[in-house]
């Protein structure tokens, strides 16, 4: 069974930074990309970014190019997210979410029950 | 950037038929897939590439796709289908949500 647990979420000030992790367990984590999804409190779902099986290519949503940085270790199954620059904007929950191909292109078989992101001075 | 549209909301009688849409240029042309999301959880693949369903899904959820809209269709609705609804659609190289649509099942 596919396991997604993301971690390092809180309280962060504007201008702060923080580094999501996102472990995996359940599958061949090397073959497939990964993405963060977030999702501001009461609002719908907004892509962030994704990477490639190998971490090669990595895409972002013009919201956060810059600002915030997607990579991951095969060696760990992990994902992780470093957010930086943060605005108030920012504040949501993310959530990690494996694709069904090795390149960012498909649909999202299996999610992570996110991390709380929140910004506030 | 490419955008997708669905209504804000959308109501059914138990045991009707609900239909959610997605509006976005030609839509046609792209893979769309559907997720349903319930208060406090995860959201969840129902329909992907328009009409296919993943495993445990129900044969009530369907999908399809033509022109400018594509269409998540819920037959004989239950009160457990109450949720969350979202399109994505992938465009030169970056996933694109709608804006989700609340069903509500009276």
């Amino acid at each position: 069974e596919v396991h997604l647990l993301e971690s390092g979420g809180g309280l962060a000030q504007p201008g702060g930074s923080l580094r999501l992790s996102c472990a995996a367990s359940g599958f061949t984590f090397s073959n497939f990309a990964m993405n963060w999804v977030r999702q501001a409190p009461g609002k719908g779902l907004e892509w962030v970014a994704g990477i490639s099986y190998t971490g090669t290519n990595t895409y972002y949503a013009g919201s956060v190019k810059g600002r915030f940085t997607i990579s991951r270790d095969n060696s760990k199954n992990t994902v992780y997210l470093q957010v930086s620059t943060l605005r108030a904007e920012d504040t949501a929950i993310y959530y990690c979410a494996k694709d069904i191909y090795p390149h960012p292109e498909g649909h999202l078989d299996s999610w992570g029950q996110g991390t709380l992101v929140t910004v506030s001075s | 950037s490419y955008d997708l549209t669905q209504p804000l909301s959308v109501s059914v009688a138990l045991g009707q038929t609900a239909r959610i849409t997605c509006e976005g240029n030609n839509i046609a042309n792209k893979n769309v897939h559907w997720y349903q999301q319930k208060p406090g959880q995860a959201p969840v693949v129902v329909i992907y590439r328009e009409k296919n369903r993943p495993s445990g899904i129900p044969e009530r959820f369907s999908g399809s796709n033509s022109g400018n809209t594509a269409t998540l269709t819920i037959t004989r609705a239950q009160a457990g289908d109450e949720a969350d609804y979202s399109c994505q659609v992938w465009d030169t190289g970056t996933m694109v949500f709608g804006g989700g649509t609340k069903l509500t099942v009276l």
